[in-house]
């Protein structure tokens, strides 16, 4: 059975502080996503990782996958207060079906002043 | 361009009722996924659409049903509604290029069964 595995689930961090969130999935998968989701909203796409060593930046968030280690890592420099949400990681089923997300179970990550 | 649209934002039913829930994939899209979400857990996939024809199935039984229209849109059926139904559902939409794209969520439905 594909797992997918987040740590920390729970993540209070400090404006201004760097901190990463892991993910890590039990089987091989090309390609990774990153969602958020703010309390009571749908899921926002953050990155789409298609390949081993593949880094992506936007604004203070950067993604990274190592698909031999099955790992990938959403750093998270300087936050500030408007990151507060919950991110997901999530890979492709299997079988390639289309739209088969396992998706990790969250990290929740509240900023404060 | 639009979105992914569900209908409708809230329900409430009570047990043992059934409900339709209705998803228009975005422009160009011609996948459609179903997904369940608990409260403070990630989504579940329940199933996928591809040409009107599902092609792909989460573990959930057999009272959960679906529709693809040649639109592209989709509809979530469940029957005979028990508590545990209680949650968010999320369509997502993709394309054939989903790879570099990744797929589009709608903004969900949040069921609740008393």
């Amino acid at each position: 059975e594909l797992k997918v595995e987040q740590n920390p689930l729970f993540l209070s961090m400090q404006e201004g502080k760097n901190y990463t969130i892991y993910c890590n999935y039990s089987t091989t998968s090309d390609r990774l996503y990153w969602y958020r989701q703010d309390p009571g909203k749908s899921l926002e796409s953050l990155f789409v990782l298609l390949s081993n060593g593949a880094v992506k930046q936007e604004g203070r968030l950067m993604a990274s996958l190592d698909t031999k280690a099955r790992l990938s890592t959403l750093h998270i420099t300087a936050a500030v207060h408007d990151l507060s949400a919950t991110y997901f990681c999530a890979v492709d089923g299997y079988g390639g079906s289309q739209g088969n997300l396992i998706f990790g179970k969250g990290t929740k990550l509240s900023v404060k002043p | 361009e639009t979105g992914v649209t569900q209908s409708p934002t809230h329900l409430i039913k009570t047990r043992g009722q059934q409900v339709t829930l209705r998803c228009s994939s975005q422009s160009g899209h011609n996948t459609v996924s179903w997904y369940q979400q608990a409260l403070g857990q990630g989504p579940q996939f329940i199933f996928q659409y591809y040409r009107e024809e599902e092609n792909g199935r989460g573990n959930f039984p057999p009272r959960f049903s679906g529709l693809q229209f040649p639109n592209y849109s989709s509809e979530l059926n469940v029957n005979a509604l028990e508590l545990d139904d209680s949650a968010l559902y999320l369509c997502a939409s993709s394309s054939p290029a989903k790879g570099a794209y990744g797929y589009t969520f709608g903004s969900g439905t949040r069921l609740t069964v008393v």
